[in-house]
């Protein structure tokens, strides 16, 4: 089946600006997650989404993040007034309530380079 | 000290050889663990998860879990050139959809 898809691939942007970005996770899967990698860095975890709630934000570097997800599916990241350190891999994943005790499919990332 | 260590290589190893990647944790009350495997400009893709003391094993690949001694690690089996890429440790907290704690990755490199 599909995995999880991620828009847009790349993204460049001036700072200052405000950008959207979108994932839309594995069909059925409930649970979804945003992380973010800066080059040559592990996974930062960003907030974590249990249907439409987020349960853990705790991972969201500032008030200009912030995440949501309507109807149990697509969610949307969105920076405001980028920074030139808001520049990474933004990775969405999800996960479902099976028998792999919560293992999460990562999405191809969106590149987001601020300018 | 970090959630998630791993030997910090990178690794390098020769076509054909055993690679062994280590991973420690602080947290006793981790019940699953994971290894990704990431190629440069790629996202993180599962090779394998464990949750039980002792061997996993799955093709050329072998998770071990110590539990007592807070440790997982991925021996990979007959290198191939295709192995070299970064290889993640991930562990939960005990919520099976909680978060996932990851290491900063080992950089394997096959050389043929």
């Amino acid at each position: 089946g599909a995995g999880v898809s991620q828009s847009p691939s790349n993204k460049v942007t001036e700072k200052g600006k405000d950008v959207e970005l979108r994932c839309d996770p594995i069909s059925g899967h409930t649970a979804l997650y945003w992380y973010r990698q800066s080059l040559g860095q592990g996974l930062e975890f960003l907030i974590y989404f249990q249907g439409n709630s987020a349960p853990d934000k705790s991972g969201l570097p500032s008030d200009r993040f912030s995440a949501e997800r309507t109807g149990g599916s697509v969610s949307t990241l969105t920076i405001q007034r980028t920074q030139q350190e808001d520049s990474a891999v933004y990775l969405c994943a999800s996960s479902a309530r099976d028998s792999q005790r919560g293992t999460q499919y990562f999405g191809p990332g969106t590149r987001l380079l601020v300018l | 000290q970090k959630e998630v260590e791993q030997n910090s290589g990178p690794l390098s190893v020769p076509e054909g050889a055993i690679a062994s990647l280590n991973c420690t944790y602080s947290d006793r009350g981790s019940q699953s663990f994971f290894w990704y495997r990431q190629y440069s400009g790629k996202s993180p893709e599962l090779i394998m998860f464990i949750y039980s003391n002792g061997d996993k094993e799955d093709g050329r690949f072998t998770a071990q879990l110590n539990k007592a001694s807070q440790y997982v690690s991925l021996l990979i089996r007959d290198s191939q050139p295709s192995d070299s890429a970064t290889y993640l440790c991930a562990l939960d907290r005990g919520s099976t959809l909680g978060r996932l704690y990851f290491g900063r990755g080992t950089q394997l490199t096959v050389w043929p």
